[in-house]
């Protein structure tokens, strides 16, 4: 049963990068099945895909964030990274990591992290 | 980018009672839509694909339907369990969209 966590900081400052990471346990990431995609939440919103790793070097990110976002696979951990560039405090939310695939549904998510944008 | 309206917001109801929700899409997304139970500090969970495919594991309490730009969630009998935030979600064109939620509450 495939499992991911996330880790990273919970605290980064205005104008500083977000970075976290997401590990994938009970499965390869190398699999090109899979794609790995990071969600985020905002304090009593909605949720917002971030944006996807997929088959040989892909990715697909969200227009509104996608001047500000890496997404990168590392498969000799077997994990997949968030980099959030020039942040601020709409940037403060919770982000889940999540395995989707080509026209597929986001399962299984990680349990999620919180990260704050404040100085 | 498509917009995916939930409603109700809230629903109020008791265990045992059935709960219907909604969500409507601003363009059609044919069968591309899933739904998601959330519970605070846990991570969300795949309920329905598809529009109406049960995820494994998922009780047949709950059914998902529709196509085009109107879909339904059912819970047929609420269990204590049950109480959570529920989202949907398209997947059938970028960028991957979701619906508000609707907060089922006792």
């Amino acid at each position: 049963q495939v499992q991911l966590q996330e880790s990273g900081p919970g605290l980064v400052k205005p104008s500083q990068t977000l970075s976290l990471t997401c590990t994938v346990s009970g499965g390869s990431i190398s699999s090109n099945t899979y794609y790995w995609s990071w969600i985020r939440q905002p304090a009593g919103k909605g949720l917002e895909w971030i944006g996807r790793f997929y088959g040989a070097g892909r990715t697909n990110y969200n227009p509104s964030l996608k001047s500000r976002v890496t997404i990168s696979l590392d498969t000799s951990k077997n994990q997949f990274s968030l980099r959030l560039t020039s942040v601020t405090a709409a940037d403060t939310a919770m982000y889940y990591c999540a395995r989707d695939g080509s026209l597929k549904w986001f399962d299984p998510w990680g349990q999620g992290i919180l990260v704050t944008v404040s100085s | 980018e498509i917009l995916l309206t939930q409603s109700p917001g809230t629903l109020s109801l008791s265990p045992g009672e059935r709960a219907t929700l909604s969500c409507r899409a601003s363009q059609s997304v044919s069968s591309y839509l899933a739904w998601y139970q959330h519970k605070p500090g846990q991570a969300p969970r795949l309920l329905i694909y598809g529009a109406s495919s049960r995820a494994t594991g998922i009780p047949d309490r709950f059914s998902g339907s529709g196509s085009g730009t109107d879909f339904t969630l059912t819970i047929s009998r609420l269990e204590p369990e049950d109480f959570a935030v529920y989202y949907c979600q398209q997947y059938g064109s970028s960028p991957d969209t979701f619906g508000g939620g609707t907060k089922v509450e006792i």
